[in-house]
């Protein structure tokens, strides 16, 4: 079982839903980021967070640290917002702050 | 300030054969980590530098190595090439002595034939 879980793994939406991708892990962490990444490979961070809930324009990150759960929301979806979104955290009680990665939502939204 | 770059973009091997791949890290950055990320996947944590030590490394071969310049800067060497290692190698750079944070250059794509 992997360390970092994604759901669903690929999501189609019509432009305008209201999307929820989920990640799930079973290490203790110091925190967690959530990545997007276009065709072509460039990972951009849009969050990173170790409690709470952060909101940046139309994409809203939860994490409940109990739970080992954490959730990116995107509000009035668009068509550019097509990427893969990456679930990645990085593990507590290490030195480096190596990131562990979740395999990704692949997200197509359509006009 | 300039971000966190990558070179070659593109690059094709053949079996058998070395690589170095390149990453520049961000202005103020003493720490470089690399990741492969093998299509369809996400990526895998090979090693990460700090202040030109190894600080940590992922579940990869020896034939992985790397290393740190004075400038923070970095290289990937990979050596006697197989097949699989053809995927998309990606830097990231962050101030570890400040935050978790870390910043992604765009990636080198390696094919290996």
């Amino acid at each position: 079982k992997n360390e970092v879980e994604q759901s669903p793994q690929n999501l189609t939406a019509q432009e305008g839903e209201f999307i929820t991708i989920n990640c799930s892990y079973s290490v203790g962490i110091s925190a967690l980021h959530w990545l997007q990444q276009h065709p072509g490979g460039g990972i951009v961070s849009l969050f990173m967070l170790s409690s709470g809930k952060k909101k940046h324009g139309r994409l809203i990150a939860t994490i409940n640290i109990q739970e080992k759960h954490s959730s990116l929301h995107i509000t009035a979806s668009h068509p550019r917002d097509s990427a893969v979104y990456i679930c990645a955290v990085v593990n507590s009680g290490g030195s480096n702050y190596k990131l562990t990665f979740g395999k990704g939502t692949l997200l197509t939204v359509n006009p | 300030e300039t971000g966190v770059t990558q070179s070659p973009t593109h690059l094709i091997k053949t079996r058998g054969q070395q690589v170095t791949l390149r990453c520049s890290s961000q202005s103020g950055h003493n720490t470089v980590s690399w990741y492969q990320q093998a299509l369809g996947q996400g990526p895998q944590f090979i090693f990460q530098y700090y202040r030109e030590e190894e600080n940590g490394r992922g579940n990869f071969p020896p034939r992985f190595s790397g290393l740190q310049f004075p400038n923070y800067s970095s290289e990937l060497n990979v050596n006697a090439l197989e097949l699989d290692d053809s995927a998309l190698y990606l830097c990231a750079s962050s101030l570890k002595e400040v935050s978790y944070e870390q910043y992604f250059g765009p990636g080198t794509r390696l094919t290996v034939t």
